[in-house]
């Protein structure tokens, strides 16, 4: 079964870039989703089809996907970003997440 | 507005059995598919099982297949999931989710159920 991995935590300082990655084999031909999740709240989608963003998403919110990894690129961070970031693939008929990153702007 | 709601958690015995169910509002559930996701207390999501609109086809992750199954009334616009033979292992909180229409990815998320299996 297809496997992606994600690191534990990343930490930013406010305003500026964190990089929040997803690694797995071959990744890059497949397509990537994002989902950001609050504490206590639903997943929210935040990227889609590796680089496209849905309504309402900041345009500090980016993605691309190449390789074996796939990368949610938060620019100009806030304190609002602190979440749990989960990419997501498709593969053999199941969905697939990351065991999820923790982001901290610090 | 596009919404899901969950209902139906609650406690459970192991071994015992529990129906979730998630009513739709606010876009055409009828041709919509739909998903079922959870996740264990402190940990990520899981995907659990899955339902094509008109419920000829279903998918579900290894690790509750032959004990949940996945379940739709387009006439009532509900999902559900019939969970049997639970275990202290399926403890967590259960969202439905729509899939998008365009492509493998789940674009509206209820707020979720809790359902807690514990002796």
């Amino acid at each position: 079964s297809y496997e992606v991995t994600q690191s534990l935590s990343v930490s930013v300082a406010p305003g500026q870039t964190a990089n929040i990655l997803c690694g797995g084999t071959n990744i890059g031909s497949k397509n990537v989703h994002w989902y950001q999740q609050r504490p206590g709240q639903a997943p929210v989608l935040v990227m889609y089809d590796n680089t496209k963003r849905p309504s309402g998403i900041p345009e500090r919110f980016s993605g691309s996907n190449s390789g074996d990894t796939a990368t949610l690129t938060i620019s100009r961070a806030q304190a609002g970003d602190e979440a749990d970031y989960y990419c997501q693939v498709w593969a053999s008929y199941t969905v697939v997440f990351g065991g999820g990153t923790k982001l901290t702007v610090l | 507005e596009v919404r899901l709601v969950e209902s139906g958690g609650g406690f459970v015995h192991p071994g015992g059995s529990l129906r979730l169910s998630c009513a739709a509002s606010g876009f055409n559930f009828t041709t919509s598919e739909v998903h079922w996701v959870r996740q264990a207390p402190g940990k990520g999501l899981e995907w659990v099982s899955y339902i094509h609109s008109t419920g000829h086809s279903i998918y579900y992750a290894e690790s509750v297949k032959g004990r949940f199954t996945i379940s739709r009334d387009n006439a009532k616009k509900s999902l559900y999931l019939q969970m049997d033979s639970l275990r202290v292992e399926d403890t967590a909180v259960y969202y439905c989710a729509r899939h998008s229409t365009t492509s493998f990815y789940m674009d509206v998320w209820g707020s979720g159920t809790t359902v807690t299996v514990s002796s």
